[in-house]
């Protein structure tokens, strides 16, 4: 198994606050992911990295904002949660830019 | 633009087979991927297609053809354990670089 932990697992939170979700791997991957996985809407791709400080847009952008200083570590920041953002989410790391994804076990986010 | 259908849910009978199907539209494709998700669980990968034709891995195959934008996953000799949500994930090209698209997956359930 890929080496890709998220964390928090699980986190509820009130609306208006920030919060961080950090996705850690092992496997000195380049790209790095987060989705979102709502009911009815499958996989939606939030933020990508393809490398250090070297991040992008996906398709459910906005609200949220990313991060990677480190290779091992990519962030995913709500700055004021809304209660739209409640939603499963995933990271997932792929070693090219065309290779499979492996996701972590997901981050379960409640904004109440 | 990008679109992508697959049915919302399959039921068939242990020891069966079973196919799912998915059409898509994407800017640009490159391959077809096929990913498992148990529930509560995260996807895992299971196949790729780059080319047209069938590739066999196990009692899972995945065919695709590019003229018809279509691809199927087949399942056989069906085993209780393969209940989970599928999705058929396209490789297309969206700002010069690749993504993979999902959709909302197709929910197989398995019965004795």
């Amino acid at each position: 198994d890929a080496g890709i932990t998220q964390s928090p697992r699980h986190k509820v939170t009130e609306t208006g606050t920030p919060v961080t979700l950090r996705c850690h791997q092992t496997e000195n991957h380049r790209y790095m992911y987060w989705y979102r996985q709502d009911p009815g809407h499958g996989l939606r791709l939030i933020h990508y990295s393809y490398g250090v400080k070297d991040t992008d847009k996906g398709e459910v952008s906005d609200g949220y904002s990313v991060s990677r200083s480190k290779t091992e570590d990519f962030l995913l920041t709500l700055e004021s949660a809304t209660s739209s953002q409640t939603s499963v989410y995933f990271c997932a790391i792929s070693e090219s830019e065309a290779g499979e994804l492996f996701f972590g076990e997901g981050s379960r986010l409640t904004v109440l | 633009g990008q679109s992508l259908e697959q049915p919302s849910e399959v039921t068939a009978v242990e020891g069966a087979i079973v196919q799912i199907n998915c059409t898509y539209q994407t800017s640009g494709f490159y391959g077809l991927s096929w990913y498992q998700q148990h529930d509560g669980g995260a996807p895992t990968f299971l196949s790729y297609n780059a080319l047209d034709g069938l590739e066999e891995t196990g009692r899972f195959s995945s065919f695709l053809s590019r003229s018809d934008s279509y691809g199927y996953l087949l399942l056989q000799e069906l085993q209780m354990k393969d209940s989970a949500s599928y999705f058929c994930a396209p490789r297309g090209a969206m700002d010069s670089s690749y993504k993979l698209i999902f959709g909302s997956g197709t929910r197989l359930l398995v019965r004795p």
